[in-house]
């Protein structure tokens, strides 16, 4: 049962660079999400996304972008990564029934010089 | 305005002690659900338990137990006879009906260290 797997784990990028965050689930939840989680401040929601082919912003978008082609997947995208990116991302899925808990992956730290 | 307020951002007790992380939420929904999440060091987020808004029964679980009042708009957790492997960031989060998305607003996180 691998649930939420979040591709990479690590990764450290240069000021300007780009990069793709892959999250996939195989619960076949309808729902998807993208956090970032800073130092005392919990988790922020960046996106989200109720359906494969949909996505909305969430509390902290800038800077990124996301797509959802297919139903398990839901990439993360930094065009030109910044230092103020520097976070642990977590990926996030759930049925769509609000009393559902989000089920996490085990987070990607990034790192931008 | 900060929905979900953990005020506690570090812990400390020894072990054996009992512990009782605050949460204090912040909603104008009358159908919303609550959440506590574990942070381990390892880093992974586990799902505890899930509370929606009409049922204010208290839970036990083992040495956790959880008290939800809606009249102080607080859902907190105790750890009964902490242990060591209790050592993590405790996170509380709620999801209101109303919201698109379900999406999850979080605490700020408490910091539970228990020393042996």
């Amino acid at each position: 049962n691998a649930g939420v797997t979040q591709t990479p784990k690590f990764r450290v990028l240069k000021t300007g660079q780009s990069m793709t965050l892959l999250c996939a689930q195989d619960m076949n939840h309808e729902y998807m999400y993208w956090y970032r989680q800073d130092p005392g401040m919990g988790l922020r929601l960046i996106h989200y996304s109720v359906g494969e082919g949909t996505t909305a912003k969430g509390e902290v978008p800038d800077g990124y972008n996301v797509s959802r082609l297919k139903k398990q997947n839901f990439l993360l995208g930094l065009e030109s990564a910044a230092p103020s990116q520097t976070s642990v991302y977590f990926c996030a899925s759930s049925y769509q029934q609000g009393s559902q808990p989000q089920h996490f992956g085990d987070g990607t730290r990034l790192s931008i010089l | 305005a900060q929905k979900v307020t953990q005020a506690q951002t570090e812990i400390s007790v020894v072990e054996k002690e009992d512990v009782t992380l605050d949460c204090v939420y912040e909603t104008r929904d009358t159908t919303y659900y609550l959440f506590w999440y574990k942070q381990p060091p390892s880093g992974e987020l586990v799902f505890l338990i899930r509370r929606n808004s009409f049922d204010e029964q208290n839970e036990i679980s083992g040495r956790y137990s959880w008290n939800f009042q809606k009249s102080t708009s607080s859902f907190n957790f105790t750890i009964t006879a902490s242990q060591v492997v209790d050592s993590a960031v405790y996170f509380c989060a709620l999801s209101e009906e109303g919201v698109a998305g379900n999406m999850l607003t979080f605490g700020g996180g408490t910091r539970l260290m228990v020393k042996p």
